[in-house]
């Protein structure tokens, strides 16, 4: 098993351009999440999804969206990209976050200058 | 909401020395607690973890124990080695919510 994929693993994106971020797990995960992580920071949830098709925000929701169709992928798009958005965002996922822990991906780096 | 607390933010020990990280939760419904590390440059990887049915568990030189009266719970790692350089989180979750709420962090320095 391959766990929690991320791709790109770095980017470097101008003010204002787009991108979707991917993340897909091949463990069957109803659960996912994606994280960013600022320089010498914590964790910041941004968006999750408790299943296909069901999707909520976290505590820094604002300039993304995420959709969820398939179990596999949970996709995070940047559609305005701000200088503010530069971090390093971790996709993961949990078969149950009560009593299973989340695994989480490498990470994409992402720079906006 | 749930809120975890995690102290200290930094941690310098000699190298063979234990250490001891600790976190309080808010929520008398958690459950569940985690620990990741996160050496530099990486994804967090769990470490252990513990259900809120034990007090204690121990997987060779890092323990976690769990006081749910005081709704604390502390990692405790024995004869530290440089290697166990890196920065800890603390996690905790319940059964009525989708999420772990994370502490903010302890920078761990094993100096040799």
């Amino acid at each position: 098993n391959a766990g929690v994929t991320q791709t790109p693993k770095f980017r470097i994106l101008k003010i204002g351009q787009s991108m979707t971020l991917q993340c897909t797990q091949d463990m069957n995960h109803n659960y996912m999440y994606w994280y960013r992580q600022d320089p010498g920071m914590g964790l910041k949830l941004i968006y999750y999804s408790v299943g296909a098709g069901i999707t909520d925000k976290g505590e820094v929701p604002n300039g993304y969206n995420v959709s969820r169709s398939t179990t596999e992928d949970f996709p995070l798009r940047l559609e305005l990209a701000a200088p503010s958005q530069t971090s390093v965002y971790f996709c993961a996922s949990t078969d149950n976050p009560s009593i299973q822990p989340q695994h989480f991906g490498d990470g994409t780096r992402l720079s906006i200058l | 909401g749930e809120n975890v607390e995690q102290h200290p933010s930094t941690l310098s020990v000699q190298e063979g020395d234990s250490a001891v990280i600790k976190c309080t939760y808010s929520d008398s419904a958690s459950n569940y607690f985690p620990w990741y590390k996160q050496e530099l440059g990486k994804r967090p990887q769990l470490i252990i973890d513990i259900r809120s049915n034990v007090g204690e568990k121990k997987d060779q030189r890092i323990a976690v124990t769990l006081n749910k009266t005081a709704k604390h719970f502390s990692l405790h790692i024995t004869e530290t080695q440089p290697e166990d350089s890196a920065v800890y989180f603390c996690a905790a979750s319940s059964y009525n919510t989708d999420k772990l709420i994370f502490g903010t962090g302890t920078r761990l320095q094993v100096f040799p």
